[in-house]
C-alpha cells in the first residue's frame, strides 16, 4: 500500500509532556487509525476515525481526522513510561480495505 | 473481544524448507484476512489480501508461488512461505477484519529465521 508522511520519526519527552505527531497523504482516505507497536508484538488499535473532521478521545489519546480527508493528528496527553512504543497511522479506503502505513513515530519517555 | 492469534510465535528453519504460519480470529468471523512483513525498524508493508473462500490478492512485487495463502474458513488463514531462504527471514504479522466493522485487528506476529 501506499506509505503516508508520519512525522516525527521519533522523539523523546519528559514524563508528564503532551506529545502530538501527525500523518499526511497526497491522497483521500475513508477511514484514519492509530495504531501502537511494542517491540516483538503486533500492532494494537487506539483509535479508529471515520468521518472527516472528527474527532476522537480515548483516555489520554485524542486524534481527529482531518477536514480534507488527507490528513490526521495523535496527541498524548500526560505522557507515562507505559506511553513507550511506535505509533503508527494507517490510511484505509472503503473499497478494499487495505491499509497503508505510515513510517511510525517512536516514543521514548525519560522518568 | 477482536482478538487475532497467530502460531507459532516464532520458528527457526533451514533454506529451502517451507513453513507454515497460522492466523485464527478467536472471537469474531473476519470475511477478510491481511497478511504483512516487517523488516527491523520498518512499518508493515501489505503483501496479501486474503478472502475466506476465494484466492488471496497479492500486492505487486510479492511473489504468489512463494508464499501460498490459504483462507478456508472465517476464523483461519495461512500463510506458507515455500523454499525459505535467509532474505525471507521477518516478523509476519497478519490482520483480519470484523465483517461488520472497517476495523482491523493485528495478531501479535510471527518472527521467522532462515538459516
Amino acid at each position: 500500500g501506499q506509505q503516508l508522511n508520519q512525522s516525527p520519526q521519533s522523539m523523546f519527552i519528559q514524563e508528564g509532556e503532551d506529545v502530538s505527531m501527525n500523518c499526511t497523504s497526497s491522497s483521500i482516505f475513508n477511514t484514519w487509525l492509530w495504531y501502537k507497536q511494542e517491540p516483538g508484538e503486533g500492532p494494537v488499535l487506539l483509535i479508529a476515525l471515520y468521518k472527516a473532521g472528527e474527532l476522537t478521545s480515548n483516555g489520554r489519546l485524542t486524534a481527529q481526522f482531518g477536514i480534507t480527508r488527507k490528513d490526521s493528528f495523535l496527541n498524548i496527553s500526560a505522557s507515562i513510561p507505559s506511553d513507550v512504543g511506535i505509533y503508527f497511522c494507517a490510511g484505509q479506503r472503503s473499497n478494499d480495505y487495505k491499509l497503508s502505513f505510515g513510517a511510525g513515530t517512536t516514543v521514548t519517555v525519560r522518568a | 473481544g477482536a482478538v487475532v492469534s497467530q502460531h507459532p510465535s516464532r520458528v527457526i528453519c533451514k533454506s529451502g524448507t517451507s513453513v507454515k504460519i497460522e492466523c485464527r480470529s478467536l472471537d469474531f468471523q473476519a470475511t477478510t484476512m491481511f497478511w504483512y512483513r516487517q523488516f527491523p525498524k520498518q512499518s508493515l508493508m501489505l503483501m496479501a489480501t486474503s478472502n475466506e473462500g476465494s484466492k488471496a490478492t497479492y500486492e505487486q512485487g510479492v511473489e504468489k508461488d512463494k508464499f501460498l495463502i490459504n483462507h478456508a474458513s472465517l476464523t483461519l488463514s495461512t500463510l506458507t512461505v515455500t523454499s525459505a531462504h535467509p532474505e525471507d527471514s521477518s516478523f509476519y504479522i497478519c490482520s483480519a477484519r470484523n465483517r461488520f466493522s472497517y476495523e482491523q485487528y493485528f495478531g501479535p506476529g510471527t518472527r521467522l529465521t532462515v538459516t
